[in-house]
């Protein structure tokens, strides 16, 4: 049973434009979430993380917002660059340093 | 570099052989974990340390495969009589442990791609 679900699996942007990648998830007892991106041949790299105590966190042009009551986050690329192109995971844990659960992953395209 | 590392980066064996994957975590990090990942999903959790002790298993983790770290330090994940379904990447990943939310956050490896003939 997935618990976190990414419904988008691609994703195209013009650059400069803003890039809005969504995830849900189905277990309430998560409380720790994280984004992470991964390009081909590379493991997920960490992009910014929020607890369920916040409802937004800002990390440069990164903005995670938490909707706990919808049971859905979102990440925020503004403004999205051709650099940003890669395979976004959601994931979360059901407290801290307790496995992950993933998402399938969107990819995102930043054109030109 | 000191990042989390794992060797060999791709295993090419026959069906029913055994493979040995290395993972070596950043070097302050007492926690450890193993995931697999499949064509077009997320990585799945198997298996997590702290420190030596081996602290979680996931129900994916059948009695043919079994992880080690022995020292604390490196990690090892063996799979006996390999199967053409155990054909994925397989990842570590590390974090620091101890007590506030930037002590859980994991960083990975690069990843072992298996490929079972």
């Amino acid at each position: 049973d997935q618990q976190v679900k990414q419904n988008s699996p691609s994703l195209s942007v013009q650059e400069g434009r803003i890039s809005i990648l969504n995830c849900d998830y189905t277990n309430s007892m998560f409380d720790y979430f994280l984004w992470y991106k991964k390009y081909p041949a590379e493991g997920p790299t960490f992009l910014i993380s929020i607890s369920s105590i916040k409802d937004k966190n800002e990390d440069g042009r990164f903005t995670v917002f938490l909707n706990k009551s919808a049971k859905h986050l979102s990440l925020h690329i503004v403004p999205s660059q051709p650099g940003d192109s890669a395979v976004y995971f959601c994931a979360a844990s059901v407290g801290y340093g307790n496995q992950f659960y993933f998402g399938t992953g969107t990819s995102l395209t930043v054109i030109p | 570099d000191t990042g989390v590392s794992q060797n060999p980066r791709h295993k090419i064996t026959k069906r029913g052989q055994n493979v040995t994957f290395r993972c070596d975590p950043i070097s302050e990090h007492n926690r450890l974990y193993w995931y697999r990942q499949t064509l077009g999903q997320g990585p799945e959790f198997l298996t997590y340390f702290q420190n030596e002790a081996q602290l979680e298993k996931s129900r994916l983790l059948s009695d043919r495969f079994s992880a080690e770290r022995p020292k604390g330090s490196f990690s090892t994940l063996e799979i006996q009589r390999t199967e053409q379904g155990d054909s994925a990447m397989y990842l570590c990943a590390s974090s620091l442990g101890g007590s506030g939310r930037l002590s859980y956050e994991q960083y990975f490896g690069p990843g072992t791609r298996l490929t079972v003939t």
